[in-house]
């Protein structure tokens, strides 16, 4: 049972444009919502995270919005650059039953110079 | 800060071997999750282990068993190997929620 949704499966964004991922989730236990970059032969690597209290979360580049009635959230990537191509996975679990992620199917994003 | 350690990076088993894998954390980390990552199932939750003791198990069947050492280092085991365990095997350590992981660890059971 694939509780973390995620789309699209692949992305393609030219450089200086804006990407979006939106993942969506069923367990409304969930209470932390990461995202990971992932180059080939190299593991995940956080990227940003957040919580359900919030909204919206910058970080450079990167914002995470969050809508908690509707069960979803999305990564937007501002002024893409060639160096982010790679693929993203959104996850989610639950603070208060230990460290086990549950990931979305992954996006492999390629922004074209 | 040194990051998370595997090893070994590469392994190639033959069907009804068994395997171990290694995974040092984090110094001061002590809980060590282990997911295993495939093209068709994409990353899937293993087990967690917190001060030596499993604290989640993912669904995977009983060939697949870890344990944590009181340095927090941690092992997993693959007993009787199929075809279907190639996959990257890959560690996170975390403090708190954030986890961190490791370069992993790429089998082919052929």
């Amino acid at each position: 049972q694939q509780q973390v949704k995620q789309s699209p499966q692949s992305l393609i964004v030219q450089k200086g444009g804006i990407s979006i991922i939106n993942c969506a989730y069923e367990n409304t236990a969930f209470d932390y919502f990461p995202w990971y970059q992932q180059f080939p032969g190299k593991g995940p690597a956080l990227l940003i995270a957040i919580r359900p209290d919030v909204s919206e979360k910058k970080e450079g580049r990167f914002t995470i919005s969050f809508n908690k009635s509707a069960k979803q959230f999305s990564l937007h990537i501002m002024d893409s650059q060639p160096g982010d191509s790679a693929t993203y996975f959104c996850a989610a679990s639950q603070r208060n039953a230990g460290n086990m992620l549950t990931f979305g199917g992954g996006t492999r994003l390629m922004v074209k110079p | 800060k040194a990051g998370v350690t595997q090893t070994p990076r590469y392994l190639i088993k033959t069907r009804g071997q068994q395997v171990t894998l290694s995974c040092s954390p984090i110094s001061g980390h002590r809980s060590v999750s282990w997911y295993q990552q495939t093209p068709g199932q994409g990353l899937q939750f293993l087990f967690e282990y917190f001060s030596e003791t499993q604290r989640n198990k993912g669904n995977f069947p009983g060939r697949f068993s870890g344990r944590q050492f009181s340095n927090s280092r941690s092992e997993m085991n693959v007993s009787t190997l199929e075809l279907g365990d190639s996959a990257l095997y890959l560690c996170a350590s975390s403090l708190l929620a954030e986890q961190f992981f490791g370069p992993g660890t790429r089998l082919t059971v052929l």
